[in-house]
């Protein structure tokens, strides 16, 4: 099973709202992440975690908080976002590097919109 | 922030054309990596290669890389129509433990007329 699952594949919030976003892989991948990627843009990476602990944060704003409850799911809690906030949000998972690196795959994505 | 660059930023061709997209970044990798992506959805892994590899072959994929000029290219033979989607490349810099980080180019919109 190469599938990256991601749940709901569409989200509309008001900025006062809080949700969450969902992710699960079954490929026994130790290397989880969340991307976002706005339109006609390319993903930008904002955290990734290794062994279900956070790693690298690329300064992503506090109203988005990652959680990794275990090592097939990944979640993002939204709070008090802003309209500039709304994306696609990508999940993906791979092998963790080593020597090598390796391919990530991708979900289908959260299309977010704040109002 | 970005370090790659793709060219062309829109392609048309026919189908049963070769289609060549191009991609340059700034900074030593380990690898790079082409994803296509459909209308807004997920990415899909087209073919990684090793900053020690100068040429890799999938099916009708062909990608080039060439560390001496930071580039590498994405060849696609004898296009479909269900080839329409746009290609990115992305570069792998660190030999992190911790995950990859990858930094993806701003892609190329190929749309391939039957």
């Amino acid at each position: 099973d190469t599938e990256v699952t991601q749940t709901p594949k569409h989200l509309v919030m008001g900025m006062t709202n809080k949700k969450s976003l969902k992710c699960e892989q079954h490929m026994g991948h130790r290397a989880m992440y969340w991307y976002k990627q706005k339109a006609k843009k390319p993903p930008e990476l904002m955290f990734v975690y290794s062994y279900e602990k956070l790693s690298i944060n690329e300064s992503v704003p506090s109203r988005f908080s990652p959680e990794c409850p275990n090592s097939s799911l990944l979640n993002l809690h939204l709070h008090a976002l802003q309209p500039e906030d709304s994306a696609l949000y990508l999940c993906a998972s791979s092998r963790l590097p080593g020597r090598l690196s390796y391919e990530q795959y991708f979900g289908p994505g959260t299309r977010l919109t704040v109002t | 922030s970005q370090q790659g660059e793709e060219d062309p930023q829109a392609l048309s061709i026919q189908e049963g054309e070769n289609a060549t997209m191009n991609c340059s970044y700034k900074t030593s990798i380990n690898n790079l990596q082409w994803y296509r992506q459909n209308s807004g959805r997920g990415l899909v892994h087209l073919i990684l290669i090793r900053s020690n590899e100068r040429e890799k072959h999938s099916g009708r994929l062909r990608v080039t890389l060439d560390t001496s000029k930071k580039s590498s290219s994405l060849l696609i033979t004898a296009s479909r129509a269900a080839d329409t989607a746009s290609y990115f490349c992305a570069t792998d810099g660190a030999w992190e433990t911790s995950g990859s980080r990858l930094t993806f180019g701003e892609g190329t919109q190929l749309t391939v007329n039957p």
